[in-house]
């Protein structure tokens, strides 16, 4: 199985703040990467899809970036609904893996 | 509107079974492949098991032989069959749909599975 490593578990950060989470896959994935927010006591919501595409409705404030097996997701501008934890997981083969998740808190 | 919904979870003892279900509604069903991913209470993600729109099942190694992913398109529904249950199973679990693309585009709202005696 693909193993895809996230860092950091957790980070602290003020509203306005620009944020960065990797994610790193144990092989190769191409650009088979989505990212996930996950806000407590919900599901899990779609933000970027082939490691940099915008899902619909997704401000634009996310970004991804990456191939290979080194991923980024930026947040350009955090807002304070952002808080909240994020999973990348990759799609290039079965079993499907997530990254162990980073939550983003307030500083 | 996707709208899954799933039902099922409860209590059950180790060793025993359950059936979750998953009703699907707002798109064409039959032309997505579905996904189960569960999470336990404080912990991360995990996929459980796809199906593919011709059937065509997949698992991880921690499920394979102990749980069956079914879908029957005429009912928009997507089926778990668990058994053989452990503590470890338990968890939220989510019914999600396969986006054309390949990712995961829709989850339900889940359904919690607790295995304890």
């Amino acid at each position: 199985a693909i193993r895809i490593t996230q860092s950091p578990s957790s980070l602290s950060a003020s509203t306005g703040d620009r944020v960065t989470i990797t994610c790193r896959a144990s092989q190769g994935i191409s650009s088979y990467l989505a990212w996930y927010q996950q806000k407590p006591g919900k599901a899990p919501k779609l933000l970027i899809y082939a490691a940099s595409t915008l899902q619909s409705g997704v401000p634009s404030r996310f970004s991804g970036s990456g191939s290979g097996t080194d991923f980024t997701l930026t947040i350009s501008c955090l807002q304070s609904e952002d808080f909240a934890t994020y999973y990348c997981q990759q799609y290039y083969s079965y079993p499907l893996t997530f990254g162990g998740g980073t939550k983003v808190e307030i500083k | 509107e996707v709208q899954l919904v799933e039902s099922g979870g409860g209590l059950v003892q180790p060793g025993g079974s359950l059936r979750l279900s998953c009703a699907a509604s707002g798109f064409t069903f039959s032309s997505y492949d579905m996904h189960w991913v569960r999470q336990a209470t404080g912990k991360g993600l995990e996929w459980v098991s796809a199906i593919g729109t011709a059937g065509d099942p997949y698992y991880p190694g921690s499920v394979k032989g102990r749980f069956t992913i079914s879908r029957e398109n005429a009912k928009n529904s997507l089926y778990l069959q668990m058994n053989s249950l452990r503590a470890g199973d338990t968890a939220v679990y989510y019914c999600a749909r396969g986006a054309v693309a390949g990712s995961i585009d829709y989850w339900g709202q889940g359904t919690l599975v607790t295995v304890s005696s």
